[in-house]
């Protein structure tokens, strides 16, 4: 159980283009979903906080126009990288608390990589 | 400032050695600490967790973590590495809320 699916896993683009990523809650609901981005040999920086039929809580530092996160359902989020750039090749996970659980629970998903040319 | 660090980078043992990876946090109380584990092209999965209570904590795969107040750390244990093992580790806490802060990671190599 508690299985959290991303897609795609890999996603190669050209500069300027825009990319979406999603983020689904295969067999549990999560009102609460999170984006992490990991840079190479780094550790993984919270990007930002998706909440259920909400506006998402960005971390700073983080744009809000470039990085747009929806969570309109209770298994599903999207975050759309805007105007892609190459500094913006990463890998990019999200992770997803279970709605009425833990607060302190995240799953994660598989991550994708992001490679923009 | 406050943080989660991972002192080793890279760790290399034979397989059927024993594990120790090093993880201490630098927070005014003591937070939420985690182990995670990834392995290439997959998400993290989570080792063990500590609360409160008991500082030795059990965790999946035959892997343990002491919470040592007086020296801020949170380290993790294996008797006896296994070839799968190979992969990175993060330690990760939470001091306050439910953000998780993640140290850099240490990838453990298995020799034969």
């Amino acid at each position: 159980g508690a299985v959290v699916s991303q897609h795609p896993s890999r996603v190669i683009c050209k500069s300027g283009t825009s990319v979406k990523i999603e983020c689904r809650s295969l067999d549990f609901q999560a009102t609460t979903m999170f984006w992490y981005r990991q840079f190479p040999k780094k550790s993984l920086m919270l990007m930002a906080t998706s909440n259920e039929g909400s506006k998402a809580t960005y971390e700073q530092g983080v744009e809000k126009d470039k990085f747009l996160i929806n969570h309109a359902s209770l298994t599903l989020s999207t975050l759309t990288v805007t105007s892609a750039h190459p500094e913006d090749s990463s890998f990019y996970i999200c992770s997803a608390t279970p709605t009425g659980g833990n607060s302190y629970e995240q799953y994660f998903g598989p991550g994708t990589r992001l490679t923009v040319t | 400032a406050q943080s989660v660090t991972q002192p080793d980078i890279h760790i290399t043992v034979s397989e059927g050695a024993s594990l120790e990876l090093r993880c201490n946090y630098s927070y005014g109380a003591t937070p939420y600490l985690f182990w995670y584990v990834q392995s290439p092209g997959q998400g993290l999965q989570l080792l063990l967790k500590y609360f409160s209570g008991d500082t030795l904590v059990q965790g999946i795969k035959g892997f343990e973590a002491e919470f040592k107040r007086s020296q801020s750390s949170f380290n993790l244990r294996k008797p006896s590495v296994h070839w799968s093992d190979a992969a990175e580790y993060f330690c990760a806490a939470i001091p306050r809320g439910n953000k998780l802060i993640f140290g850099t990671g240490t990838l453990l190599a298995v020799q034969p």
